[in-house]
């Protein structure tokens, strides 16, 4: 599995974007870059998937650097429900998830 | 609502007991995994079945064990339990074993004491 980097937390204010950076430099051509988020006292929930290129959900817009070394998650209009702790996860076949310590986001209203 | 269910909600047992925690996946869903989230280790995977058989393991102890059953529910039994097995335990679901999303239950909260 792909090892990734995140800041330890980051912050912004609502109703503004958000980026969410990962690096991932030791990734292989066919790791998934994955993306949950966990809200408080829930279980982690799935954001956005991506391979190569840019994808969008209702969630969220993961756009993935060319040489695959990094990826951001952005958050197109942050609201107080986006606060949670977002994880990064490189996944290669066997499908199991091996999460870091991964980035505590803060709202301000 | 992710789909997943499981039971109980909490638990608060005494060192030395066993216990057992349950996970229903989602309609359709054969894979079932389940992890364990503790203050000091955060999330960590501990076993996966696909329809009935072991796929994975990751840093699960002798002291638990795991099974899936016929109607693909889960459940992981917790012996011998220690102080340091306090912890959140999250199950979680997906159609298959390749590449795709989990779709994770909200917990059962394990407290002993």
């Amino acid at each position: 599995d792909a090892k990734t980097t995140q800041p330890n937390s980051m912050e912004s204010n609502e109703e503004e974007p958000v980026h969410l950076p990962c690096n991932h430099s030791t990734i292989s051509g066919t790791d998934y870059i994955h993306w949950y988020r966990q809200l408080p006292s829930q279980g982690p929930e799935y954001v956005i998937h991506g391979l190569t290129s840019n994808v969008n959900n209702r969630m969220a817009s993961l756009a993935i650097a060319e040489d695959r070394k990094s990826s951001t998650l952005i958050l197109h209009r942050a609201t107080l429900r986006d606060a949670a702790v977002y994880y990064c996860i490189g996944v290669r076949g066997a499908q199991k998830l091996v999460f870091g310590q991964g980035t505590r986001l803060t709202i301000n209203p | 609502d992710s789909g997943v269910t499981q039971t109980p909600k909490h638990l608060i047992t005494a060192t030395g007991q066993r216990v057992t925690l349950r996970c229903s996946p989602r309609s359709g869903d054969l894979s079932v995994y389940w992890y364990q989230q503790s203050l000091d280790q955060g999330l960590q995977f501990l076993i996966q079945y696909y329809n009935g058989e072991e796929r994975a393991k990751g840093n699960i102890l002798e002291r638990f064990s795991a099974q899936q059953f016929p109607d693909l529910h889960s459940e992981l039994n917790l012996s011998s339990l220690e102080l340091g097995d306090s912890a959140l335990y999250f199950c979680a679901s997906s159609v298959a074993v390749h590449t795709d999303t989990q779709y994770f239950g909200p917990g059962t909260r394990l407290t002993v004491l």
